[in-house]
């Protein structure tokens, strides 16, 4: 059975903070990794993809993939009371397609 | 350029009746997938289908559960004889279709309401 898993929080985090999220995958043959944001009754949205060990930046989020330690995390620094939302991991498979996600981490940033 | 496109956005059943939802993907993505999430809960994979095939539907319920991508028009997932436990929000999402461009974009979802 292959696996995400996230720690469900939630983790809390004062408006300004760095926020880090932390998602470890059982697939070793995995090679595409997606990080989703999930506001409270609307679909997720992707902000994150990266495909190869090391680190991607993209304005406020930095995405971390550790292919060796089946680990992949998100940053998200000068966090704002507007990130607060679930975020969701997405580990794709051999081929790439279909794509498991896990249950998310519930993100609140206090103003 | 229209996103994925799902309607209904609200569906309410009565025990027993089918649901009929459907998905258009974004121009251009030959690659339509469907999740279901229960309230608090993740996404669970259910089917993911290229034109005319189905190409991975180990997620999908033995029975009662369908879903087709024809060559003309709309992605559709049907439940037959809806049970209570099928009130879920349903997510359609899309794929380009190309190797090493694998990231799905997300549709507004159907909730559906089993009564």
């Amino acid at each position: 059975q292959k696996e995400v898993e996230q720690n469900s929080g939630p983790l809390s985090v004062p408006e300004g903070a760095i926020a880090s999220l932390n998602c470890t995958y059982s697939d070793r043959g995995s090679q595409s990794f997606f990080w989703y944001r999930q506001y409270s009754g609307k679909s997720p949205e992707l902000i994150m993809s990266i495909y190869s060990n090391g680190d991607k930046e993209d304005g406020r989020f930095t995405a971390q993939l550790n292919k060796a330690s089946q680990y992949v995390s998100l940053l998200i620094r000068d966090s704002q009371p507007s990130d607060s939302a679930t975020y969701l991991c997405a580990v794709g498979g051999a081929g790439g397609f279909k794509t498991i996600f896990g249950a998310g981490t519930r993100l609140f940033v206090k103003a | 350029n229209a996103g994925v496109m799902q309607n209904p956005r609200h569906l309410v059943r009565r025990r027993g009746q089918e649901a009929r939802l459907r998905c258009s993907p974004m121009k251009g993505h030959s690659h339509v997938y469907w999740y279901r999430q229960l309230p608090e809960e993740g996404l669970k994979f259910m089917v993911y289908l290229q034109k005319e095939n189905i190409i991975d539907e180990s997620g999908m319920p033995k029975e009662r559960f369908s879903a087709e991508f024809p060559k003309e028009g709309p992605s559709i997932l049907r439940i037959q004889q809806v049970v209570r436990g099928d009130s879920a929000a349903y997510f359609c999402a899309s794929s380009p279709g190309l190797s090493g461009a694998y990231e799905q974009y997300f549709g507004p979802g159907t909730r559906l309401t089993v009564t």
